[in-house]
């Protein structure tokens, strides 16, 4: 099992609401990511999860919250988002996030904030 | 600095030319890896190839190949007898792993190159 899944794979939400992206890997991968991807513009890092732990915070705003709950489970939980924040966010995993472990990554969650 | 360059915003070709996309990086770090990812309309990113600093040798897989020459800092990708199926985003990265991250690694991308192939 080489998957990444990523659900929902679609969201609508409002800017009051509370929400969460969930991602999941049974590769027994060590390092989960979360990137975002605005249209038409690479992926940019968010947060890197290592063992369960919190290694990399790219200065992203509060109103996005993630949680590690195990090893192969990584959710983004969404609350109070701006109309700019409407991307495509990128799950993704290493064997254990060393420089030269290739990213397995999930299709993604288009969120759409209005 | 730490970046990567795709200056090829979009290619279009016709199926079966060959096609090779650019990639430029910047880093001071003597130790690196490079990788090209493939995002189809579908969304996900498709590993396709890692190259470390210290291996300049070009590789060949099936229709694809890449050539790495550290002097002029490039890591460019050809993909020869193109098909529609090639049609996709074509990302370049940088592996990094940035100050107080215990060594743990994020890609930095290029801007990416959309492909169109024809048929």
């Amino acid at each position: 099992d080489t998957e990444v899944t990523q659900t929902p794979k679609h969201l609508v939400m409002g800017m009051t609401n509370k929400k969460s992206l969930k991602c999941e890997q049974h590769m027994g991968h060590r390092a989960m990511y979360w990137y975002k991807q605005k249209a038409k513009k690479p992926p940019e890092l968010m947060f890197v999860y290592s063992y369960e732990k919190l290694s990399i915070n790219e200065s992203v705003p509060s109103r996005f919250s993630p949680e590690c709950p195990n090893s192969s489970l990584l959710n983004l939980h969404l609350h109070a988002l701006q109309p700019e924040d409407s991307a495509l966010y990128l799950c993704a995993s290493s064997q254990d996030g060393g420089l030269d472990t290739e990213a397995f990554f999930g299709q993604g969650t288009r969120l759409t904030v209005v | 600095a730490q970046k990567v360059t795709q200056a090829q915003t979009e290619i279009s070709v016709v199926e079966k030319e060959d096609v090779t996309l650019d990639c430029v990086y910047e880093t001071r770090d003597t130790t690196y890896y490079l990788f090209w990812y493939k995002q189809p309309p579908s969304g996900e990113l498709v590993f396709l190839i890692r190259r470390n600093s210290f291996d300049e040798q070009n590789e060949i897989s099936g229709r694809y190949s890449w050539n790495f020459q550290k002097s002029t800092s490039s890591f460019n990708f050809t993909i020869t007898a193109s098909q529609v199926v090639d049609s996709a985003v074509y990302f370049c990265a940088l592996s990094v792993a940035p100050r107080g991250s215990g060594g743990y690694n994020k890609l930095i991308f290029g801007a990416g190159t959309r492909l169109a192939v024809h048929p």
